[in-house]
Formats: C-alpha cells, sequence, structure tokens
C-alpha cells in the first residue's frame, strides 16, 4: 500500500513548455484533488474529482487541466507553463467526497518554471 | 466563503516547553475543522479534526486543540515539545459546497524547537 504517489519531484520548465504531474493513489479513494504550496499563502486548490469521469475547478484553475480516467490516476497538466506556475505541488486524496474524511497528500513536486 | 487566519508565522520554542499554535476560522455553519503537519519536504499529515461533539479534541503525537465558537478558533495546543516537532502546522476548515468539498486552508505556522 503505497498510499499517494506523486512523479516527478523537481521539475524545472522554460517558459511555454508543457508538462504532466501524475498523481496516483492505491486506497480506491472517490476524491482527488490537487493544491499549490506558495510562500504564505498556504495551499489552494487548483482541481478536484469526485469520482472517475467527473472532474471540477477549485480556486486557483487557469493555466491547468485535469481528467480522472481511473480511479487510482489524477494526472495535472500544465498547458503553456508561466513562472507564475513556479510552486510545490500536492495531490491529496480521501475515500468519499466529505470533509469528513481525510485527506492524505502525496510527498509533492516541486516545480520551477524559468 | 470559509476562511482562516493563523496569526504567528514564525514560533519559537525550547525543547520540553509547552506550545499553543493560533487559529482563527470565519465560517457561516458549523465548521469542519483540522490542524495539519508538514514536515521539511514532505507532504501534509493530519494531527487532528473536529466536526461535532466534545471541543476538545486529541490527536496524534500527543497534540490536541480545542473548539471555541465564541471565539472562532482552534488552538492547538502541545504540553511539552519535542525537538522532532520543528515542522509547519496548517489549521483548514472544510465546508460542503454544492458539488464537492473542499479545505480552506491558512498560511501556516513554522515551528523552530531550540534545544
Amino acid at each position: 500500500n503505497a498510499g499517494v504517489t506523486q512523479t516527478p519531484k523537481f521539475q524545472v520548465l522554460k517558459t511555454g513548455q508543457s508538462m504532466t504531474l501524475q498523481c496516483a493513489q492505491d486506497m480506491n479513494h472517490e476524491y482527488m484533488s490537487w493544491y499549490r504550496q506558495d510562500p504564505g499563502m498556504g495551499l489552494r486548490l487548483i482541481h478536484y474529482s469526485v469520482g472517475a469521469g467527473i472532474t471540477d475547478q477549485g480556486e486557483v484553475p487557469n493555466g491547468y487541466n485535469v481528467s480522472r480516467s481511473t480511479t487510482e490516476d489524477f494526472p495535472l497538466r500544465l498547458l503553456s507553463a508561466a513562472p507564475s506556475q513556479t510552486s510545490v505541488y500536492f495531490c491529496a486524496s480521501s475515500y468519499r467526497d466529505s470533509p469528513a474524511d481525510t485527506q492524505y497528500f502525496g510527498p509533492g513536486t516541486r516545480l520551477t518554471v524559468l | 466563503a470559509q476562511s482562516v487566519t493563523q496569526p504567528d508565522i514564525h514560533i519559537t520554542v525550547s525543547e520540553g516547553a509547552s506550545l499553543e499554535l493560533r487559529c482563527n476560522y470565519s465560517y457561516g455553519a458549523t465548521p469542519y475543522l483540522f490542524w495539519y503537519v508538514q514536515s521539511p519536504g514532505q507532504g501534509l499529515q493530519l494531527l487532528l479534526k473536529y466536526f461535532s461533539g466534545d471541543t476538545l479534541v486529541q490527536g496524534i503525537k500527543g497534540f490536541e486543540a480545542e473548539f471555541k465558537r465564541s471565539q472562532s478558533s482552534f488552538n492547538l495546543r502541545k504540553p511539552s515539545v519535542h525537538w522532532s516537532d520543528a515542522a509547519e502546522y496548517f489549521c483548514a476548515v472544510g465546508a460542503r459546497k454544492s458539488s464537492g468539498d473542499k479545505l480552506t486552508f491558512g498560511t501556516g505556522t513554522r515551528l523552530a524547537v531550540r534545544p
């Protein structure tokens, strides 16, 4: 049982490049989400999914796309990277779509956009 | 919309001393409240959570938090800090939207522990 895994751990991009941050969980959780963490701003929700085939926007969705084709995987795509997207990205999952359920976080991906 | 304020950005305490991290929230209904800890280079780990009932909540690693509705606070406490408690601590409030739930996080308090 690996929990929530994220790849890569570190990434450097040039402005305009695209990439996909991978997130997977092996706990059969329905709810998955992506956050970005910036100094002095805490964690902000980018996108979330309440089940396979269902996604929705969070607080800061611009510049990011997501899809949820399986229960296990929830990739985050940066279509055209910008320096403002330099951040640490966390994927999280919980059993159900409810704040009553503990959210489990991955170890994060540190992204730098030059 | 809900919000969370953690007024202390950095706190330094001596090992063995008591600790209290402050958290104030704004939410129109009964809140769901959480404390998470983030060790350097790691993801977030849940310390404790409050939904209803007893206002004093016990968590892992010897932490506790008290919900005070009249003060809109959910402060985290530990009677005796260990060097391994040095980390960043986040308070969060959970709310139910029309579709999907989300957590709103505070900006965090970084705890340093003096030997």
